[in-house]
């Protein structure tokens, strides 16, 4: 049972452009949501949070919006640039019931911003 | 670069053998987590240590075991290999028994099991 779900593997965009990805849960506990970026080999790296007492989170050129009574949230990244080429995980954690060891990742989804 | 090694980066090994994975975290981190990756897969949890002692378990097979040495570094040993664990394994730390989340993930340890 995948409890985190993105759904487009794929994501192809213009540079300059906005880039939405997309990830759904179905685990009602989930209450803290993150997304790791990874470029071939690298290890994922952390790039933004968002808690469920809030509906956005902002940082630089990357938003993430929860909506939780639809339990999905998106990253966009505004503009894209090249350098933003990578694999984008979805993630989540029960944060008030545990330690990252609860932390559920998705599929990832490859972004490629065309110049 | 995280500050989180992992050796090796590569490894081919046949059916039936036995291969550890070695991490070494953060400089100050106390908590090791290890994930298995394997194709079009999402990041597992295997299992995570907390200065030394084994704190949670996810998925990980009987066949695999891990353990955090004093200096707090952790090595994941993988036994009877089959063709299914080719994937790639990463360890990732955090300084206390993780913030909801953020964690610091290694360069991972690609498996190929032939």
């Amino acid at each position: 049972d995948q409890q985190v779900k993105q759904n487009s593997p794929s994501l192809s965009v213009q540079e300059g452009r906005i880039s939405i990805l997309n990830c759904d849960y179905t685990n009602s506990m989930f209450d803290y949501f993150l997304w790791y970026k990874k470029y071939p080999a690298e290890g994922p790296t952390f790039l933004i949070s968002i808690s469920s007492i809030k509906d956005k989170n902002e940082d630089g050129r990357f938003t993430v919006f929860l909506n939780k009574s639809a339990k999905h949230l998106s990253l966009h990244i505004v503009p894209s640039q090249p350098g933003d080429s990578a694999v984008y995980f979805c993630a989540a954690s029960p944060f008030f019931q545990g330690g990252s060891e609860k932390l559920v990742f998705g599929k990832g989804t490859k972004l490629t911003v065309n110049p | 670069d995280s500050g989180v090694t992992q050796t090796p980066k590569h490894l081919i090994t046949a059916t039936g053998q036995r291969v550890t994975l070695r991490c070494s975290p953060r400089s100050g981190d106390l908590s090791v987590y290890w994930y298995q990756q394997s194709l079009d897969q999402g990041l597992q949890f295997l299992i995570q240590y907390y200065n030394g002692e084994e704190r949670a378990k996810g998925n990980i097979l009987e066949r695999f075991s891990a353990q955090q040495f004093p200096d707090l570094h952790s090595e994941l040993n993988l036994s009877s290999l089959e063709l299914g664990d080719s994937a790639l394994y990463f360890c990732a730390s955090s300084v206390g028994q993780g913030a909801g989340g953020e964690l610091f993930f290694g360069e991972g340890s690609r498996l190929t099991v032939l």
